[in-house]
């Protein structure tokens, strides 16, 4: 089956460690992007990448960091400098980069941080 | 950067009512994208819009782009408890390579 994967479902960690959400794709899409939401709220846009080695800053990016080194690959790491952590996160990936193609989410990943 | 505004933020009907949600945008939109969020899931790609006047049917579900490109709506007629969910729009952002998510309406059905 093709899709994106994310893992853990849940994760908890305490205050003033790093985690990193891991986030794979079998689709061979280029693109790939991370959202946070928060309760009630709509997808913020943490990263984006538009192919590999490659990265861009979205909305929120501080107190994150990714990388991509590898096409199927996009984790995304939530520092200490990240003041409110505690979000669902979304990985998504697109065929290419732009408003245009159509994104397909992975099920997502539950941070609490206490 | 650029903004989509969704209206309203919730709503709740009874089943078999129909539904509209609305997407507002303060400048042209080359192309409109809809997604739904079931509760606890992730969203999922419905439709994308991007003709001026553009109007798509997907069974009970419409979905209109607006003839200026600066709104949209997404109507749903006769709800079933199955629709419930967020429903977001998504319209390119200032700066090339990404969209811009509205806040979502969230829609609760009562049986």
């Amino acid at each position: 089956d093709g899709g994106i994967t994310q893992s853990p479902k849940y994760l908890f960690r305490k205050e003033g460690q790093n985690v990193t959400l891991s986030c794979e794709q079998n689709l061979n899409h280029d693109a790939m992007y991370w959202y946070r939401q928060d309760p009630g709220q709509g997808l913020r846009l943490i990263y984006y990448s538009q192919i590999v080695n490659d990265f861009q800053k979205g909305d929120i990016a501080e107190g994150y960091s990714v990388s991509r080194e590898k096409k199927e690959s996009f984790p995304l790491t939530v520092t200490s400098a990240q003041k409110n952590p505690t979000a669902f996160y979304l990985c998504a990936s697109s065929t290419a980069s732009g408003p245009t193609y159509e994104q397909y989410f992975g099920p997502g990943t539950r941070l609490t941080v206490t | 950067g650029q903004q989509v505004m969704q209206i309203p933020q919730y709503q709740h009907v009874q089943e078999g009512e129909d539904f509209t949600t609305y997407c507002n945008s303060s400048t042209t939109l080359s192309n409109i994208q809809w997604y739904k969020q079931r509760p606890g899931g992730h969203p999922v790609f419905l439709i994308q819009l991007v003709k001026s006047g553009e109007v798509k049917k997907q069974k009970r579900l419409t979905f209109q782009f607006g003839e200026a490109k600066k709104n949209s709506s997404l109507h749903i007629t006769a709800t079933q408890t199955t629709d419930v969910g967020t429903y977001f729009c998504a319209g390119p952002n200032t700066n090339a390579g990404k969209s811009t998510f509205g806040d979502g309406t969230t829609l609760t059905v009562k049986p």
